[in-house]
């Protein structure tokens, strides 16, 4: 059973809905959650990053950490076209920078 | 500015031959990381630098992967005798700093380099 668990997909919505994508881990030392979004043929950019428990938002998304479930999840509203790609969460533990990511969920916004 | 960046893009190899791939991170970055990308995987860490200590290589699959980091910036990844299973993008990453406890450093990604052995 991998680290962190993610589905892969795809998720297709359309054009100002809400998307709404999660992943599970096992490690209960994670302390760092991100999400990063990669369209084709580029590298992953980030997010946006939780530290521990609670919520965070950023414009139209959103993160929310639940470590006692160990479930995070990204909320985007009013989705875009342009929002299509592959997302990916990624996590650490407090010390250190090597992040373990989830397969990532690739996600269709249709017009 | 100018930001992480690899080549070749794209490398096309016959099977049991060596290939190099190299990366240049975003200057004045501390910290460089690789990570693979394939379909049945997701994003594997394979080994990151930082500074002068030696490296992190736990995630490497096998001895015949290696990587270094000369003066601090450019990084080679090699794949000697390559194998099918070695085909898959490989990513590379720089960041300001290495987190310690109760830091965060973004690690900045290339666009990759595509391997296919043949």
């Amino acid at each position: 059973q991998k680290e962190v668990e993610q589905d892969p997909g795809p998720l297709s919505v359309p054009e100002g809905a809400i998307v709404s994508l999660n992943c599970t881990y096992s490690n209960s030392a994670f302390q760092y959650f991100m999400w990063y979004r990669q369209y084709s043929r580029k590298g992953p950019e980030l997010l946006m990053y939780t530290y521990s428990s609670g919520n965070k938002e950023d414009g139209r998304f959103t993160a929310q950490v639940d470590k006692s479930s160990k479930y995070i999840s990204l909320f985007i509203r009013d989705s875009q076209p342009s929002d299509s790609a592959t997302y990916l969460c990624a996590m650490r533990e407090a010390a250190g920078n090597k992040l373990t990511f989830g397969g990532g969920t690739r996600v269709l916004v249709k017009p | 500015g100018a930001g992480v960046s690899q080549s070749p893009s794209n490398k096309v190899t016959e099977k049991g031959k060596d290939v190099e791939l190299r990366c240049d991170p975003i200057s004045g970055h501390t910290a460089l990381y690789w990570y693979r990308q394939s379909l049945g995987q997701g994003l594997e860490f394979l080994i990151y630098f930082q500074g002068n200590s030696a490296p992190d290589k736990s995630g490497l699959p096998s001895d015949r992967f290696s990587a270094e980091r000369t003066g601090g910036s450019v990084s080679t990844l090699t794949i000697q005798r390559t194998q099918q299973e070695d085909s898959a993008v490989y990513l590379c990453a720089s960041s300001l700093g290495y987190g310690g406890a109760g830091s965060f450093y973004e690690q900045y990604f290339g666009p990759g380099t595509r391997l296919t052995v043949t």
